[in-house]
């Protein structure tokens, strides 16, 4: 069926260092959501990409959608203490999401 | 407050025992959906709702029954739990707007099956 595939499934940084999460799939991704899970939480929504290419950014998070519309990324400058948690990409089609598996953002203490 | 609420957040029961998580929304929101979530598997879809006693299956419907008879409610009925459903369970809402299909979420429900 179809699939997101997430990498890397962990990223341990240094606070201050900067971290980027992976989205792929094998055929054309109509649209990308990108959520954010606490630990001991539920996942929040950060945004939706739908254009080939298109770059947003909130404060330091970069989201970015391939040009071919089949890999997005979501890159966070200089981590903070308040980043850590799990980051998911997800797809909406035929009205459901498919999730990938998600890339927890751990702090180095 | 805009919310998705979801009750119990947590319950342990035995094998065979029916149970019921009940989720409710106040956004007036159109599509209901249910999540289970597993370590390394990120969320699965259980069963979603477009409206009104409309429920279609996701991707892991198997043990799991559904009702959408008002909008703001959609409860998650397992009839003959399993160990293998032991996982945290989330309740999602959005509007059907076509622009966006952003998820709200409940804040869980942390299901053991023994």
């Amino acid at each position: 069926g179809q699939q997101v595939m997430q990498i890397p499934q962990y990223q341990h940084v240094q606070e201050g260092e900067d971290f980027t999460t992976y989205c792929n799939s094998s055929t054309t991704l109509s649209n990308i959501q990108w959520y954010k899970q606490r630990p001991g939480g539920h996942p929040v929504f950060l945004i939706q990409l739908v254009k080939s290419g298109e770059v947003k950014k909130q404060k330091r998070l970069t989201f970015q959608f391939g040009e071919a519309k089949k890999n997005s990324s979501l890159h966070i400058t200089a981590t903070q203490t308040t980043d850590v948690g799990t980051y998911f990409c997800a797809e909406l089609s035929n009205y459901q999401l498919i999730w990938g598996a998600g890339t927890k953002l751990i702090i180095k203490p | 407050e805009a919310q998705v609420t979801q009750n119990p957040r947590y319950l342990i029961t035995v094998t065979g025992k029916k149970l019921t998580v009940t989720c409710s929304q106040n956004m007036n929101h159109e599509y209901m959906s249910w999540y289970r979530q597993d370590p390394g598997l990120g969320l699965r879809q259980i069963y979603y709702s477009m409206n009104v006693e409309v429920t279609d299956k996701g991707d892991v419907p198997e043990g799991y029954k559904v009702s959408r008879k008002e909008k703001r409610n959609f409860p998650l009925i397992l009839e003959s739990p399993s160990p293998n459903q032991t996982s945290l369970y989330f309740c999602a809402s959005s509007s059907s707007g076509l622009n966006s299909y952003e998820q709200y979420f409940g804040p869980g429900t942390r299901l053991t099956v023994t």
